[in-house]
């Protein structure tokens, strides 16, 4: 069974880097693609992006000079990082494993963005 | 505004039917799989149906989907009050080359 664990800040200030990490047991993270999704308060989801077993990333063309997907093979991590950040970054973000469907997904992190 | 469109809500008594459709265009559902996710509040989605019609394991039988050009339905019997939540559909598009969910539809049992 594929569990996911997202970690990181809950508070980001408007303008910095937000960095999260997604912890992953139950698979390698070299033989599955990972994806990132938000989701603003009392709003629908938003497909950040994802990163392959090889490494290649695809982003939403909307965050994509903003985000940067990583993946962390010694620790079986993958990462999320995004730039520049404002109040609409305000979301619960979460880290989960993706295929032709999400079907493992982490519980979510909330981060606010304070001005 | 989302790529793909559902009903903002939907309701409907114990025991009955209920659809929730997912419109969207021939660069995502009608050329790639569609799935659909459950979520209740302060949680994260959980799969019900993947590859347009497959029940994830564990899902009852009162959950099924279909797909049909650019269009895809969940489709709810028995309805219960522990069905209350928010159903989200989501394919691939290969216009944009991302990921896309509908916009959610919050399901009340009257």
């Amino acid at each position: 069974q594929v569990q996911l664990q997202e970690s990181g800040p809950g508070l980001v200030k408007r303008s910095e880097t937000l960095s999260l990490t997604c912890s992953v047991s139950g698979a390698s993270i070299s033989s599955f693609y990972w994806s990132w999704i938000r989701q603003p308060p009392g709003k629908g989801l938003e497909w950040i992006g994802y990163i392959s077993d090889t490494g290649s990333t695809i982003y939403n063309p909307s965050l994509r000079s903003r985000v940067t997907i990583a993946v962390d093979t010694s620790k079986n991590q993958f990462s999320l990082k995004l730039t520049s950040m404002t109040a609409a970054d305000t979301a619960v973000y979460y880290c989960a494993r993706a295929s032709y469907y999400y079907g493992d997904w982490g519980q979510g992190t909330l981060v606010t963005v304070s001005s | 505004q989302s790529v793909l469109t559902q009903p903002p809500s939907v309701s409907a008594a114990p025991g009955q039917r209920v659809t929730i459709s997912c419109s969207g265009s021939s660069s995502n559902i009608e050329n790639n799989y569609v799935s659909w996710y459950q979520q209740f509040p302060g949680t994260a989605p959980k799969i019900l149906i993947y590859e347009n019609n497959k029940r994830r394991s564990g899902i009852p039988d009162r959950f099924s989907a279909s797909k049909s050009g650019t269009s895809a339905t969940l489709g709810i019997t028995g309805l219960q009050t522990g069905d209350e939540a928010d159903y989200y559909c989501g394919a691939w598009d290969s216009s944009l080359s991302a990921w896309v969910f509908g916009g959610g539809t919050r399901l009340t049992v009257l």
